[in-house]
């Protein structure tokens, strides 16, 4: 079943913060974010394993509670660079061959 | 450095007229291939995935089909289109389970 993901759009200005979530209703072992500019192939951001460690690198960091199955991903002082639609991907299966992702969130950084 | 290449960019067929579009890898061995499409607005949905060379599994029951006839090569093929076949389809490959690199993907309108 397709991960729920939250908003589905946001905008926001230059310098301020986001956050975006994804819910699953299965247990899981890893959550995987996307990121895709329009017209673009989705490129890989992190992972994020069952353990609940948070990941992060530059301004963009996730969480994992495996307990409530959510991933949260933190995008802080945004830049016009971010802009693009999210996807998370969720395994339920271990093997991480087998993702499920969520219909996305657009993001968009006006200057 | 390993690179995707994914062709044809775009095109478009008549409903009932055979599909085949192509995905080659280079700079890896025995990659993990994958198919996704992804409808518009929508999320990525795995269509199929091969870990070997003939090995093919498919995620979702439809009238499309995967080969693999060589290690870095991953085929996707329909006999007859179906105007819900219209969308955009993105191969990708990984090494281990995990970070998926994505091709530039292929749009196809059924007309």
């Amino acid at each position: 079943q397709q991960p729920v993901q939250s908003p589905q759009a946001v905008i926001l200005r230059e310098g301020e913060d986001a956050v975006i979530n994804c819910s699953s209703s299965k247990a899981l072992y890893s959550v995987h974010w996307y990121r895709q500019k329009h017209g673009e192939a989705p490129v890989f951001l992190m992972i994020l394993l069952k353990g609940g460690e948070q990941k992060g690198h530059d301004k963009i960091s996730a969480s994992f509670n495996e307990k409530k199955q959510q991933s949260s991903l933190y995008l802080t002082a945004s830049q016009l660079s971010y802009s693009g639609t999210y996807f998370c991907g969720t395994d339920d299966s271990g093997s991480a061959r087998q993702l499920t992702f969520g219909s996305g969130t657009q993001l968009t950084v006006l200057p | 450095s390993q690179t995707i290449h994914q062709w044809p960019a775009t095109l478009v067929q008549p409903v009932g007229s055979p599909l085949s579009l192509e995905c080659t890898v280079e700079g890896t061995s025995n990659p993990n291939l994958y198919w996704y499409r992804q409808a518009a607005g929508r999320g990525l949905q795995l269509l199929f995935y091969s870990v070997g060379i003939g090995q093919i599994s498919s995620e979702v029951p439809q009238n499309l089909s995967a080969s693999r006839p060589q290690d870095r090569q991953f085929i996707l093929s329909s006999k007859k289109l179906l105007l819900s076949d219209s969308g955009f389809y993105l191969c990708a490959w990984s090494i281990s389970p995990g970070e998926l690199f994505f091709g530039e993907g292929s749009r196809l309108t059924v007309l």
